[in-house]
């Protein structure tokens, strides 16, 4: 099983909301990422996690805050978001961070629109 | 600052051609090279993965290549389909990828 699963789908929330965004794999890996897409743009790494700790913050906004619950989950907290966060969120899982045979997979993504 | 180029941004081209996708990179010290596809609105499907030590990958009708002194990868689709045609882009890095601009396929029928 190499999936990754995201929920939700889709999420349309306005900038007072707080909301949380799901990734969740069964594949014994120990690195999980999120990246963020906008349109026709290549995918932008925000967080990293690695057994369970955050090792990567690229100097995204405290209005994002990651959450790893356990080594299967990888939850993103958001709140107070500006139309401009509006994208696609992508959770990666690996085996291990900054192994050389490491392959990511992805999830499908969750389409964020902020009002 | 590790940054990658994909050349050309779009491509079209006839069912059943063979065609060869460009990766560019700045820093040779890449850990290994990836290769994805992506779907409009989709997630990215792993396609081939080139560790550092290896010169090339293969799956099925797709082959990799790596030239870390060059700075350069290809993708070669052999006999392309309508159902190749995606976004593919290349990323490099060692867990902290950095991703390409993207060459957008489509496969004429």
């Amino acid at each position: 099983d190499t999936e990754v699963t995201q929920t939700p789908k889709h999420l349309v929330m306005g900038m007072t909301n707080k909301k949380s965004l799901k990734c969740e794999q069964h594949m014994g890996h120990r690195a999980m990422y999120w990246y963020k897409q906008k349109a026709k743009k290549p995918p932008e790494l925000m967080f990293v996690y690695s057994y369970e700790k955050l090792s990567i913050n690229e100097s995204v906004p405290s209005r994002f805050s990651p959450e790893c619950p356990n080594s299967s989950l990888l939850n993103l907290h958001l709140h107070a978001l500006q139309p401009e966060d509006s994208a696609l969120y992508l959770c990666a899982s690996s085996q291990d961070r900054g192994s050389n045979t490491d392959t990511q997979y992805f999830g499908p993504g969750t389409r964020l629109t902020v009002l | 600052k590790q940054e990658v180029t994909q050349i050309p941004a779009a491509l079209s081209v006839p069912e059943g051609e063979n065609l060869v996708l460009n990766c560019s990179f700045t820093d040779s010290a890449i850990y290994n090279l990836q290769w994805f596809r992506q779907d409009p609105g989709k997630g990215l499907t792993s396609l081939l993965l080139i560790q550092s030590s290896q010169r090339e990958q293969t799956s099925g009708r797709l082959n990799a290549s790596l030239d870390k002194s060059s700075g350069r990868s290809t993708l070669y689709i052999a006999a392309s389909q309508p159902g190749d045609s995606a976004t593919y882009l290349c990323a490099g890095g060692d867990g902290k990828l950095t991703f390409g601009t993207g060459t957008r396929l489509t496969i004429i029928p």
